[in-house]
């Protein structure tokens, strides 16, 4: 199956900062999508981008699907970004299992 | 547009015990699938269900099961409980395409003593 990596594990930031959240996906997919979790466990979407780029307010995702990483960034961020963060990757051909990252756990500091 | 919703929220069972988690998909979504999420394994995959059948399943025992109503509603089932099932379960729904994009409910979390 699809191989998802991201990076990094873990993050610490002060409020107002930046960062980039990286995926690898190791192979063709038809579907990428990220993910916050919040404090009760939900899955909160982000953004579905199998390609290209989109922006929602200080988020925003790139995905380059031929060279198979997308990439989140988080600018002037706020305490109420903490969590994690996850990607999860659905490989062309059919199959329908999508593949989870191990995760961003992201604190954001006062 | 009312989103997934899963019910149980919370709940404990001992060992041995059996428990069905429900999941209601959003509105029109005909696919629902179901993850554990465990400190230790991440988020993996156990089945998905469209239209009633089972489309996909993932690396899971049998005592793993689940089901899919005409309405589209949900149910997992797992029996004799082991300590390892201790898991947030959450389910997803989507419209079925193969490039669709998944919503998730809140989660069911079950503590296994």
């Amino acid at each position: 199956g699809i191989q998802v990596e991201q990076s990094p594990p873990d993050l610490i930031l002060q409020e107002g900062a930046n960062s980039t959240l990286r995926c690898n996906f190791s192979d063709s997919v038809n579907n990428l999508q990220w993910f916050h979790q919040n404090p009760w466990g939900q899955l909160i979407n982000l953004f579905y981008i199998p390609s290209g780029t989109k922006q929602n307010g200080r988020l925003s995702a790139t995905t380059v699907a031929t060279e198979r990483y997308s990439l989140l960034y988080i600018s002037s961020s706020q305490t109420t970004d903490s969590g994690v963060y996850f990607c999860a990757a659905l490989r062309s051909g059919g199959s329908y299992i999508p593949t989870f990252g191990r995760g961003t756990s992201l604190i954001v500091h006062p | 547009k009312a989103g997934v919703t899963q019910t149980p929220r919370y709940l404990i069972k001992t060992r041995g015990q059996q428990v069905t988690l429900s999941c209601s998909p959003i509105s029109g979504h005909r696919s629902v699938s179901w993850y554990q999420q465990t400190p230790g394994q991440g988020l993996q995959f156990l089945f998905e269900y469209f239209s009633e059948t089972q489309r996909n399943k993932g690396n899971f025992p049998g005592r793993f099961s689940g089901r899919q109503f005409s309405n589209s509603r949900s149910e997992m089932n797992v029996s004799t409980l082991e300590l390892g099932d201790s898991a947030l379960y959450l389910c997803a729904s989507s419209g079925g395409t193969y490039t669709g994009e998944l919503f998730f409910g809140e989660g069911s979390r079950l503590t296994v003593l």
